[in-house]
């Protein structure tokens, strides 16, 4: 079973940050943060990854607070193609040599 | 740089049939990884492949389900005689090195099963 908690569905406006929530309270100190997100009908895309330190990429950025028992995912200026679900995973050694845990994700919605 | 590759992307058996899917991971990737996403349902890691060796099959059903990844060609996840409980769309992901690396998707292989 996934190790993180994260909202069921949250709602944003076109043009606004969308700031997705994850609580992974139990995470390993050698397991890392990532997020992907699916939109409908298409396969898992990933998104950002981080160990300790704040990360952002083209896509988006990612916050983890100091204790790393949760984080942030940030989508600065959110379009109607964001409307995806949203998951944040645990995972040891960068996600490469396990299989990942999906749970339920986020499902975010885009509101034009 | 292509991504991966699976196909078919629609594959549809009566009940009793095989099924094989196949997935060509990103150029320069030796790691595949499988996973299966019932209706309504998230992603289940099913089997993790590199190169002629079965890593981990934790998440594989123990009947009818076999995974393979040869040193030419596709990894090919082959369901036999498949069950209406089949029909759930399958992705294939993959990542260059094992540890430390992203797993990238697919765009999945949808099985209706009749």
């Amino acid at each position: 079973d996934a190790k993180t908690t994260q909202p069921t569905s949250m709602d944003c406006a076109e043009g606004r940050a969308a700031n997705l929530p994850c609580n992974h309270s139990t995470i390993s100190g050698n397991e890392y943060v990532y997020w992907y997100r699916q939109i409908h009908s298409q396969g898992p895309q990933y998104i950002i990854h981080g160990l300790k330190n704040n990360e952002t990429n083209e896509m988006a950025s990612l916050i983890i607070t100091e204790d790393r028992k949760s984080s942030t995912l940030i989508l600065p200026h959110a379009t109607l193609r964001d409307t995806a679900v949203y998951y944040c995973i645990e995972s040891r050694a960068g996600g490469g040599a396990d299989g990942l845990t999906f749970g339920k994700g986020t499902h975010l919605i885009i509101q034009p | 740089n292509a991504g991966v590759m699976q196909n078919p992307r629609h594959l549809v058996r009566r009940r009793g049939q095989e099924a094989r899917l196949r997935c060509s991971p990103m150029k320069g990737h030796s790691h595949v990884y499988w996973y299966r996403q019932l209706p309504e349902e998230g992603l289940k890691f099913m089997v993790y492949l590199q190169k002629e060796n079965i890593i981990d099959e934790s998440g594989m059903p123990k009947e009818r389900f076999s995974a393979e990844f040869p040193k030419e060609g596709p990894s090919i996840l082959r369901i036999q005689q498949v069950v209406r409980g089949d029909s759930a769309a399958y992705f294939c992901a993959s990542s260059p090195l094992a540890g430390g690396e992203t797993q990238y998707f697919g765009p999945g292989t949808r099985l209706l099963v009749l």
